[in-house]
């Protein structure tokens, strides 16, 4: 789910199956990470954070994994529902305690 | 609790005119923020406030954007004289403070359209 070019990438999943969404960051100095989800036409909606001391960290279906060494975020959805397709932003704190820097988003579609 | 409130949410001007957008944070919060969203990208950070005070503008450009957020009141993103470039989703999230990993919270955005 790396951003290539001026089109989303997308994923496509089942009801039911596990996803996995990715994100690869650039600058080693971030420290904080959120994934936040956005549904069409509303405000990006908070989903999981992670701090760069820890490498996992769960929620409710959910599940962050942070790679320093290849500067690599995930986020992981447990059985997928209808109800989680939207786009996914994957964003970073570069240390200023205050700005995220986003991604460019990945179009999650999960089929009945 | 109210979550973040802007207004209006769609906003058409014609280029050369004036745009207003206003947000409201979630209450006990004092921190906003704005950022600017084009089609099928990521959010751009803009602009942080503190009641009465702009601490960083860094992302905000040079000439035709102001923000404030006074002691009463909304937060306000000025646009001066738009251009059709301006055309964008413009976000507004709020926190209780700047400590490292507070959470903030987003508005349901103003979508601009520049005719």
């Amino acid at each position: 789910g790396e951003s290539v070019g001026l089109h989303l990438p997308t994923l496509s999943v089942q009801e039911g199956d596990n996803s996995i969404i990715n994100c690869a960051y650039s600058n080693s100095a971030s420290d904080y990470f959120i994934w936040y989800k956005q549904e069409s036409g509303k405000g990006p909606q908070f989903i999981i954070d992670i701090r760069s001391n820890m490498d996992k960290r769960q929620g409710q279906r959910v599940t962050v994994l942070l790679n320093k060494t290849v500067k690599h975020l995930s986020l992981q959805i447990a059985a997928t529902q209808p109800g989680d397709s939207a786009v996914y932003f994957c964003a970073e704190d570069e240390g200023s305690n205050y700005k995220l820097t986003f991604g460019k988003g990945t179009l999650l579609t999960v089929n009945p | 609790n109210a979550g973040v409130m802007q207004n209006p949410r769609h906003l058409v001007r014609r280029r050369g005119q004036e745009a207003r957008l206003r947000c409201s944070p979630m209450k006990g919060h004092s921190h906003v923020y704005w950022y600017r969203q084009l089609p099928e990208e990521g959010l751009k950070f803009m602009v942080y406030l503190q009641k009465e005070n702009i601490i960083d503008e860094s992302g905000m450009p040079k000439e035709r954007f102001s923000a404030e957020f006074p002691k009463e009141g909304p937060s306000i993103l000025r646009i001066q004289q738009v251009v059709r470039g301006d055309s964008a989703a413009y976000f507004c999230a709020s926190s209780p403070s700047a400590r490292p990993n507070n959470e903030q919270f987003f508005g349901p955005g103003t979508r601009l359209t520049v005719l």
